[in-house]
């Protein structure tokens, strides 16, 4: 398969702890790239990471990604209940973006 | 307009009827990209153009869907004989090249067939 796996489907943690989804795929990459979703619309980007790359920051984020066991991380620190959302690990090859199904994340107050 | 332009953002019809979806891309994007997404899955890829042409349309579920790009600007995603499995969101995205930095995502079509 060309999509990624997001593990866990879901996550409920208590606000200010950190929450850490993971995505594995099986395909060679150029880059790969975390989305997150609100309320079933509009998809927005959150961070992209190169296949030469094996960490990114972006303010509370943080991506890593390991190719030779084709996985990557997202971790999310001192979460908010306004992080409550789907996250999509989405894959960029010679195929066009590919997403996966996504881990929905709960952040309680 | 700023951003991704996805119109109508609700659109109900009856099995069997003819829809139209339309999706104005970021002004000077050249790549834009048709997701459908169902509840509680990710974004399915159905087609992705490359300027004009249609450079990957392998996801497209059968030959009722069809999506044009004549001036390389608006897209309109076509469906034929609608089935009531059509039922989904239905996105579209553009990028500036050709998909090595982010996808912008308009808000989507959310397509009721009854």
């Amino acid at each position: 398969s060309q999509q990624g796996e997001e593990d866990p489907q879901a996550l409920s943690i208590q606000e200010g702890e950190n929450a850490t989804m993971n995505c594995s795929y099986k395909t060679s990459i150029n880059n790969l790239q975390w989305y997150r979703q609100n309320s079933g619309r509009g998809l927005v980007h959150l961070i992209l990471i190169r296949s030469n790359e094996r960490e990114k920051h972006s303010g509370r984020l943080r991506v890593t990604l390991d190719t030779s066991k084709k996985s990557s991380s997202l971790l999310i620190t001192a979460s908010r209940a306004a992080d409550t959302a789907s996250y999509f690990c989405a894959l960029k090859g010679n195929t066009p973006l590919v997403f996966g199904k996504g881990t929905r994340l709960s952040v309680i107050a | 307009g700023a951003g991704v332009s996805q119109t109508p953002s609700n659109k109900v019809t009856e099995k069997g009827k003819y829809v139209e979806l339309r999706c104005d891309p970021i002004s000077g994007h050249t790549a834009l990209y048709w997701y459908r997404q169902s509840l509680g899955q990710g974004p399915e890829f159905l087609i992705y153009f490359q300027g004009t042409g249609a450079a990957d349309d392998s996801g497209l579920p059968n030959d009722r869907f069809f999506a044009v790009r004549p001036e390389g600007s608006v897209s309109t995603l076509k469906i034929q004989r609608t089935e009531r499995g059509d039922s989904a969101v239905y996105l579209c995205a553009s990028s500036p090249d050709r998909g090595n930095t982010e996808a912008f995502f308009g808000q989507g079509t959310r397509l009721t067939v009854v």
